[in-house]
């Protein structure tokens, strides 16, 4: 079945960088769209950043343009979030998510991995 | 930057129905998608589009859009459709960055 497992969160201190990946698995990885979401605890969702398809396209948020980078490997599978000179406001639950039919959503999400940015 | 607004909670009795609305001014002219949250969980694509559904959503629930406001409605709300629901487009700078609602808690009780 059609399946997103993210890994690489963890606990960082302030201006420290970590790097996010998602694993995609029941689809074909290169023919989607890809997001990354983020929801900081007890609080709502935010969405970060896109790549399209085939990574000709990037697209970010104004809270992490310029620190965060978003990639992927098609013969790998996987998408990768690249996070740097990280704050404590980017503490959350960040998650990948499947491009929903060519349209600006997404269906499937991945389940989540932590990233908490404290001293 | 752009935003889209929604009210914090909603509260009904099992049966009844539940509307959610979502406001931004670039509604006229991007879509509006509806996430489901429940506590714990990954969210669920419930609407796309404004108002359709995908498979293995329940009928109970639909979409629409006018204007500069969209509404998720919930025909007959059932305990288990408690949760929180967000709304999300684009703006239409064309940059598609996407935006979420604030959520809105709804309590069906």
């Amino acid at each position: 079945q059609v399946q997103l497992v993210e890994s690489g969160g963890g606990v960082v201190q302030p201006g420290g960088s970590l790097r996010l990946s998602c694993a995609a698995s029941g689809f074909t990885f290169s023919s989607y769209g890809m997001h990354w979401v983020r929801q900081a605890p007890g609080k709502g969702l935010e969405w970060v950043a896109f790549i399209r398809y085939d990574g000709s396209n990037k697209y970010y948020a104004d809270s992490v343009k310029g620190r965060f980078t978003i990639s992927r490997d098609n013969s790998k599978n996987t998408l990768y979030l690249q996070m740097n000179s990280l704050r404590a406001e980017d503490t959350a639950v960040y998650y990948c998510a499947k491009e929903y039919r060519a349209s600006d959503a997404f269906d499937i999400w991945g389940q989540g991995t932590m990233v908490t940015v404290s001293s | 930057s752009y935003e889209l607004t929604q009210p914090p909670s909603v509260s009904v009795s099992p049966g009844q129905t539940a509307r959610i609305t979502c406001s931004g001014d670039a509604l006229p002219k991007k879509y509006a998608y509806w996430y489901q949250q429940k506590s714990g969980q990954a969210p669920v694509l419930v609407i796309y589009e404004d108002s359709k559904r995908p498979s293995g959503i329940p009928e109970r629930f639909s979409g629409s859009s006018s204007g500069t406001m969209a509404t998720l409605t919930i025909s007959g709300a059932q305990v288990e459709d408690e949760a929180d629901y967000y709304c999300y487009s684009t703006d239409s700078s064309g940059n598609h960055r996407g935006v979420f609602g604030g959520g809105t808690k709804l309590t069906v009780l």
